[in-house]
């Protein structure tokens, strides 16, 4: 099984930051890596898929890159409603399969 | 618009089995494949299995094989979980999630969510 590391698992940063969170995979994924954002007692909400795609209607301050095994989500300024669990989520098709990250728990300095 | 709605909370003893619904509306049910994650108290999120809508293939998570079971009624746009012999440690919320057309598990749609708890 991928096994999927995701660091950090907290993060503390100011309004207006630049914010960088990295996942791992354990085996090459190639660009199946989605990212979600998920609020306190909320069902999560897709921000990223397919490593770098945003998805319609999220704001262009949520980027994400990389393939392969290494990939990062960047919120280019960090606002207060960004305020959330992070996490990444590796899939693949054939059969469907998915492993999550263990999460980052973002608050506000 | 699109919308799937879980049924509601429930209460469980060791060894019991519960299923939970996921009735969606706003699209062509059979077009997207639904797939199922928990999340326990204060935990991350886990993914549980999928399965199509169109045809009823399934995927289990490793873990869960031989104590879940994925059904649709397609008459009613329903998607259904049953977990079985269940465990303290099944306590979590419960989310369904519709499969995209980019992938059939990247979720843009996701139900409110069920709360199962197991308890003696």
């Amino acid at each position: 099984d991928i096994q999927m590391t995701q660091s950090p698992s907290s993060l503390s940063a100011s309004v207006g930051d630049r914010v960088t969170i990295t996942c791992q995979a354990s085996q090459d994924i190639s660009n199946y890596l989605n990212w979600y954002q998920q609020k306190p007692g909320k069902a999560p909400k897709l921000l990223i898929y397919d490593a770098s795609n945003l998805e319609t209607g999220v704001p262009s301050r949520f980027s994400g890159s990389g393939s392969g095994t290494d990939f990062t989500f960047t919120i280019s300024s960090l606002q207060p409603e960004d305020i959330a669990t992070y996490y990444c989520q590796q899939y693949d098709n054939l059969p469907p399969r998915v492993t999550f990250g263990q999460g980052t728990r973002l608050e506000i300095k | 618009q699109v919308q799937l709605v879980q049924s509601g909370a429930e209460v469980k003893k060791p060894g019991a089995s519960v299923k939970v619904s996921c009735k969606a509306s706003g699209y062509t049910f059979t077009s997207y494949g639904i797939s199922w994650v928990r999340q326990a108290p204060g935990q991350g999120l886990e993914w549980m299995g999928w399965i199509s809508a169109y045809n009823g293939n399934t995927n289990y998570a490793q873990k869960l094989q031989g104590r879940v079971t994925m059904t649709t009624d397609t008459s009613t746009s329903t998607a259904y979980m049953e977990l079985r012999s269940l465990r303290s440690d099944d306590t979590a919320v419960y989310y369904c999630a519709r499969g995209t057309i980019f992938g059939v598990v990247i979720w843009d749609y996701w139900g409110q969510g069920t709360l199962v708890t197991v308890s003696s």
